[in-house]
C-alpha cells in the first residue's frame, strides 16, 4: 500500500478553523484516502473519506489536491472534543475476497486548547 | 452509532495464564479484526475474519489464536500469557460503504491488557 506522511502533532485554539496534511506522493488511481481519529482511551472511528473530489460531512470536510498526492482534513471549528490522533489512510479499490484491511501510520496528535 | 462491545475493558493477570478477550458486535457485519496498539504507538493489525470460520493473521505476528463461530463474536485467546503481550487490543468489525467496496470500519473500546 502506498505510503502517507502527517506532520506527528499540531495545535489549535478552540472555535478555530484546524487543516490536517498529509502527504501522500506515492498514491495510485484506485487508492481512496480515509481518515480515521483516535480520541483518547478509545478506538480510532471513521471520520470521512474521498477519492478525487473534495468532501463534506458533518464531522468534517477533505480537501483534496487536483494531482491528489496530498489532501487535507478540515475541522471547521474545532473544540475540545477534537482533540485525538488524526490518522490519514490509503485504500485500494476493494478487492473480492480480501478484508478491508487499515494501515494505520502515526497519526498527527491534535492539542486543542482554549 | 456503531454496536461493538468487547470484554473486559482493563485486564491485569500473571504470567502463563489462558485468557479470552472477547468481541461481540450487534451489526451482523462479516468482516471482523483484531489490532494491537501498545501506548502512544501505531494500531497493527494481528487477526481478521471475511465471516464464519474463515479467519486470517495480520501484518503483525502474534502469538494469539482467534475464531469465529458466529457472524456476532470474534474472541481472542492467549494460551499463556507473558508480559510482552501487555498490550492494548482493540477490535473492530467493517460494513460496505456502496460504491467500490469502501467499508467504513467500527472499532470498539479495547481491552488494555496487563500480564506481570
Amino acid at each position: 500500500d502506498a505510503k502517507t506522511t502527517q506532520p506527528n502533532s499540531m495545535e489549535s485554539n478552540e472555535e478555530e478553523p484546524v487543516h490536517l496534511p498529509c502527504n501522500h506522493s506515492t498514491i495510485s488511481g484506485t487508492d481512496y484516502i480515509h481518515w480515521y481519529r483516535q480520541l483518547p482511551s478509545q478506538g480510532p472511528e471513521y471520520v470521512i473519506h474521498g477519492l478525487t473530489s473534495n468532501v463534506n460531512n458533518r464531522m468534517a470536510s477533505l480537501a483534496i489536491a487536483e494531482d491528489r498526492k496530498s489532501s487535507t482534513l478540515i475541522l471547521h471549528r474545532a473544540t475540545l472534543r477534537d482533540a485525538a490522533v488524526y490518522y490519514c489512510i490509503l485504500r485500494r479499490f476493494w478487492v473480492t475476497g480480501t478484508a478491508s484491511k487499515l494501515t494505520f501510520g502515526t497519526g498527527t496528535r491534535l492539542q486543542v486548547t482554549l | 452509532e456503531a454496536d461493538i462491545y468487547q470484554t473486559p475493558r482493563y485486564l491485569v493477570i500473571g504470567t502463563g495464564k489462558k485468557i479470552t478477550l472477547e468481541c461481540s458486535q450487534t451489526m451482523g457485519h462479516d468482516k471482523m479484526y483484531w489490532y494491537q496498539q501498545d501506548p502512544g504507538m501505531e494500531l497493527h493489525l494481528i487477526h481478521y475474519s471475511y465471516g464464519v470460520n474463515s479467519t486470517e493473521k495480520g501484518d503483525l505476528s502474534s502469538e494469539s489464536t482467534v475464531s469465529r463461530i458466529r457472524t456476532e463474536h470474534f474472541p481472542l485467546t492467549l494460551e499463556s500469557a507473558r508480559p510482552s503481550h501487555t498490550s492494548q487490543y482493540l477490535c473492530a468489525s467493517s460494513e460496505y460503504m456502496g460504491a467500490r467496496g469502501q467499508e467504513t470500519q467500527y472499532f470498539g473500546p479495547g481491552t488494555r491488557l496487563l500480564v506481570l
